[in-house]
């Protein structure tokens, strides 16, 4: 069964300083990963998403994540986060299609000081 | 037009009643899913369903049966409501057959029992 680590379950940086938030996953084939992020009272939109190819993937709101098959991480990181950026942030994992239930990780919640 | 909805966005109501909750997708997906974020913002899915036919059903007290009328509704009823049912429940969807994967989720459902 797949599973999601998000280490950090809440992190504090500076507006205007950088971002890296962590994730590990396992999974025994090649898996689907996805950052989503939720806002106060609201649902979860999708960042960005790691399907094949390239392993940087960039995504909306100037986010991008690494996909490392070594370490069995999918980092995401913002060269410089604005105010706009606290939230709740979920990593997860998808099986291949066909199945593609999501399994989150625990979600780590970004505090951005002024 | 706001792609995957859900109705009500907030429920409270006693302990023992039956309740409700909508969910219709405008996207066209083939496959609608209903999670779970607990209290402490942690993220399971409890059922999926791939053009009107249930899929997974991961291991959730038969009080809860999920129904889906048409590809684009699946609606969750819950029976005999007990406080550890209260939680936010998110509907979502995706397009599983040509594998692109990624599920768009819904504002959520804050059920409260009480």
């Amino acid at each position: 069964a797949q599973s999601v680590t998000q280490p950090d379950i809440h992190i504090t940086v500076s507006e205007g300083a950088s971002l890296e938030l962590r994730c590990n996953y396992s999974y025994g084939a090649t898996p689907y990963l996805f950052w989503y992020v939720q806002s106060p009272g609201q649902g979860l939109q999708l960042l960005l998403k790691y399907f094949s190819g390239d392993t940087l993937v960039q995504g909306i709101k100037g986010f991008e994540a690494e996909f490392k098959r070594s370490q069995s991480s999918f980092n995401l990181r913002k060269p410089s986060v604005h105010w706009s950026d606290a939230a709740e942030y979920f990593c997860a994992v998808g099986t291949n299609f066909g199945n593609e239930k999501l399994t989150f990780g625990t979600g780590t919640r970004l505090t951005i000081i002024p | 037009d706001t792609a995957v909805s859900q109705t009500p966005k907030y429920l409270v109501t006693q302990m023992g009643n039956d309740k409700s909750i909508k969910c219709e997708q405008n996207l066209g997906h083939d496959t609608m899913y209903w999670y779970k974020q607990d209290s402490k913002k942690f993220l399971k899915i409890m059922f999926s369903y791939n053009n009107k036919e249930l899929i997974i059903n991961e291991t959730v007290p038969n009080r809860f049966s999920p129904k889906s009328p048409d590809k684009a509704h699946l609606n969750l009823h819950i029976n005999s409501l007990e406080l550890g049912d209260s939680a936010v429940y998110f509907c979502a969807s995706s397009q599983v057959s040509n594998g692109a994967g990624e599920a768009f989720f819904g504002q959520g459902t804050r059920l409260t029992v009480v």
